[in-house]
């Protein structure tokens, strides 16, 4: 059974990065793509970006210029990186697989709420 | 495009069937893919390619699709089925997820 697990601080402060992990247990790292997703406070889901697991990434061009997302297969993890961060990225987020060509995301995690800081 | 389109609420009484409609130019060439969301839970995929269910979903959650329309259908909705649900797809180049806003389904 595939299991994914964020990590990492819960309050970042304005204009700092915000750093998250998702550890992937259970199940091959290799041939699937792996994602991240957020959700505002009241408000719905919004993708963040994707990477496959040779590397290749793809961004939501709303938030490209501050994202970066990395891939470690040794340990079955990837991360997501977002920097000059405001209130408006206070969100719970979500990392995701992607079981298939078709780009659904047919596992998640089960989120962590970040909150920006002033 | 960039944009797929849910109403923001659907309520049905239990038993009765609830539908839920996802539209956008994207969807007459990508599949669509549903989720149901409850608070403080992960996200469950329901549907994906438009009407394919995956292993564990009951057999009353059914999809289909017709142009730039996917529908998400409840047949005999139970309590436990009120949530968020939420449409995904891709954009027409197959690089750039696309979530709907979200469908709040209330059972009375």
């Amino acid at each position: 059974q595939v299991h994914l697990q964020e990590s990492g601080p819960g309050l970042v402060k304005s204009s700092e990065t915000l750093s998250l992990t998702c550890i992937v247990s259970g199940g091959s790292f290799s041939g699937y793509f792996w994602g991240w997703i957020r959700q505002p406070p009241g408000k719905g889901l919004e993708w963040i970006g994707y990477i496959y697991s040779h590397g290749t990434t793809n961004y939501n061009s709303s938030l490209k210029s501050r994202v970066l997302i990395a891939v470690n297969t040794s340990k079955n993890h990837f991360s997501l990186s977002l920097n000059s961060v405001t209130a408006a990225d206070t969100a719970t987020y979500y990392c995701a697989r992607g079981g298939g060509s078709t780009w659904e995301f047919d596992i998640w995690g089960q989120g962590t709420l970040v909150t920006v800081s002033s | 495009s960039h944009e797929v389109t849910q109403p923001p609420s659907v309520s049905v009484s239990p038993g009765q069937t609830a539908r839920i409609t996802c539209s956008g130019d994207a969807l007459s060439k990508q599949y669509a893919h549903w989720y149901q969301h409850k608070a403080g839970q992960a996200p469950v995929l329901v549907i994906y390619k438009d009407t394919d269910r995956p292993s564990g979903i009951p057999e009353r959650f059914s999809g289909s699709s017709s142009g730039t329309i996917a529908t998400l259908t409840i047949s005999g909705v139970q309590a436990d089925d009120e949530a968020e649900y939420y449409c995904q797809s891709v954009d027409s180049n197959g690089s750039y997820v696309i979530f709907g806003g979200g469908t709040k389904l209330t059972v009375l």
